[in-house]
């Protein structure tokens, strides 16, 4: 069964610091792998990844994709109290799974002044 | 505004009543999708649209669940006779589909089920 784990499942860190984000995924026919921001609503892209080893930047936030080992890392430099989110890493498959997304559970970021 | 948008935003309903949600996808987005999300846990696929075709359906969505894409436009889910299981946020999200595509979330409608 197709599935996506990100870990850890919440973390506190301090205005400043720098955090990494974890996904790992099982998927048929992998196809693409996405990061969204969960706010109080829905969630807002930040980053899709369909080739390994080139890293996705957006101002702080970066991310790389690693089809051998089946993760992807989001990383945020200088985190800022506006960062205090969950992200969500979402998988898309061929196949069974084409044209939906497989969330994982999400890691909830606090980011304290 | 030219996002995804959801209607109503907030639904609150008496167990065994049925319940319409609307999406209007980004106008020239021909995939539509219905996610449901529950405290603490990532989006779970309902369905999909392309057009007005209803190619894909998860096994979450019971016989209680409909939806439409009767234009290919704007979409309806329905739910009949909720149950408190239900409560939960229906989110919609439309793409365009060319290959790999992104999918552009709408603000949700929180359903509570009493």
């Amino acid at each position: 069964e197709d599935k996506v784990v990100q870990s850890p499942l919440s973390l506190v860190v301090h205005e400043g610091d720098t955090v990494t984000l974890n996904c790992s995924y099982e998927v048929t026919n992998f196809r693409s792998l996405l990061w969204y921001k969960q706010e109080k609503k829905a969630p807002t892209f930040l980053f899709m990844l369909t080739s390994s080893g080139i890293e996705k930047k957006s101002g702080r936030l970066s991310s790389i994709l690693d089809k051998k080992e089946l993760f992807s890392i989001l990383n945020i430099t200088a985190t800022q109290t506006g960062d205090s989110a969950v992200y969500l890493c979402a998988v898309e498959g061929y196949g069974g799974s084409q044209g939906n997304l497989i969330f994982g559970k999400g890691t909830k970021l606090s980011v304290k002044p | 505004d030219t996002g995804v948008s959801q209607d109503p935003r907030h639904k609150i309903t008496k167990r065994g009543q049925n319940v319409t949600f609307r999406c209007d996808p980004i106008s020239e987005h021909n995939r539509l999708y219905w996610y449901r999300q529950t405290l603490g846990q990532g989006p779970e696929f309902l369905t999909y649209f392309q057009n007005e075709a209803q190619l894909e359906k998860s096994r979450l969505l019971s016989d209680r669940f409909s939806a439409e894409r009767p234009k290919g436009s704007f979409s309806t889910l329905e739910i009949q006779r909720t149950e408190q299981g239900d409560s939960a946020m229906y989110l919609c999200a439309s793409s365009y589909r060319t290959g790999v595509e992104t999918q552009y979330f709408g603000p949700g409608t929180r359903l509570l089920v009493l």
